[in-house]
């Protein structure tokens, strides 16, 4: 079965401060890991994908495919950063179903 | 750019009524979705489409009916309204090989 767990429901950091959103997963197969974002009064919108392989406002994101995790980091938050993150799993095993994790709040102080 | 157009913003209905919230997307998606977002329950999917009259049941479809008669159109469909059914809901689509992408929402309140 597809499974997605996001283990903190809020963090919060300070301004500068690095930021590690968890994700794991379980699933059978080769899945295709995401994470979304949600800013204040936005659509949901996806920040990247692990097969991309590329940084997005300045977060990145490694598939460890042994741990079954995709955590996002990003090295210095920013004000800017405060919003809901999704980590999401799809794959042809399933049809091209994508599921989503619980959601994790994070909130950056100045 | 790619649109993903929810019927309504906001919906208030009573209980029992039927309810049908409409989904359309422009880029000629295959697969399209129906989610309901829950605080502190994420995104958990009602129902999915990956062709025109097909569906599959999500992780939570009870109380709950989709049509997609056409590629650009998914609906989603209460058959008898709850107050457990107060959520906001979320329509996606995706090709073969992109990205899932959202309409705004329909926060449903039911009374």
């Amino acid at each position: 079965a597809q499974r997605v767990t996001q283990p903190e429901k809020l963090l919060s950091v300070f301004k500068g401060a690095p930021v590690e959103l968890k994700c794991n997963y379980s699933y059978s197969g080769s899945p295709e890991l995401f994470w979304y974002v949600q800013y204040s009064r936005q659509r949901l919108q996806l920040l990247l994908r692990h097969i991309s392989r590329e940084s997005i406002k300045g977060f990145t994101a490694d598939l460890n495919k042994g741990e079954t995790s995709f955590h996002l980091k990003k090295p210095f938050a920013q004000e800017e950063d405060s919003a809901m993150y999704y980590c999401a799993l799809s794959g042809m095993e399933y049809g091209n179903k994508l599921v989503f994790g619980a959601g994790t709040i994070l909130r950056v102080k100045s | 750019d790619v649109k993903v157009t929810q019927s309504s913003r906001y919906l208030v209905k009573r209980t029992g009524e039927k309810v049908f919230l409409e989904c359309v997307q422009d880029m000629d998606h295959e697969n399209m979705f129906w989610y309901r977002q829950d605080p502190g329950l994420g995104l958990r999917l009602i129902y999915f489409s990956y062709d025109v009259k097909m569906k599959e049941k999500g992780d939570i479809p009870e109380g709950y009916s989709v049509s997609r008669e056409k590629k650009e159109r998914f609906s989603l469909i209460l058959e008898s309204a709850s107050t457990n059914q107060t959520s906001m809901y979320l329509c996606a689509s995706s090709g073969r090989v992109t990205e899932a992408f959202f309409g705004q929402g329909t926060r449903l309140t039911v009374v």
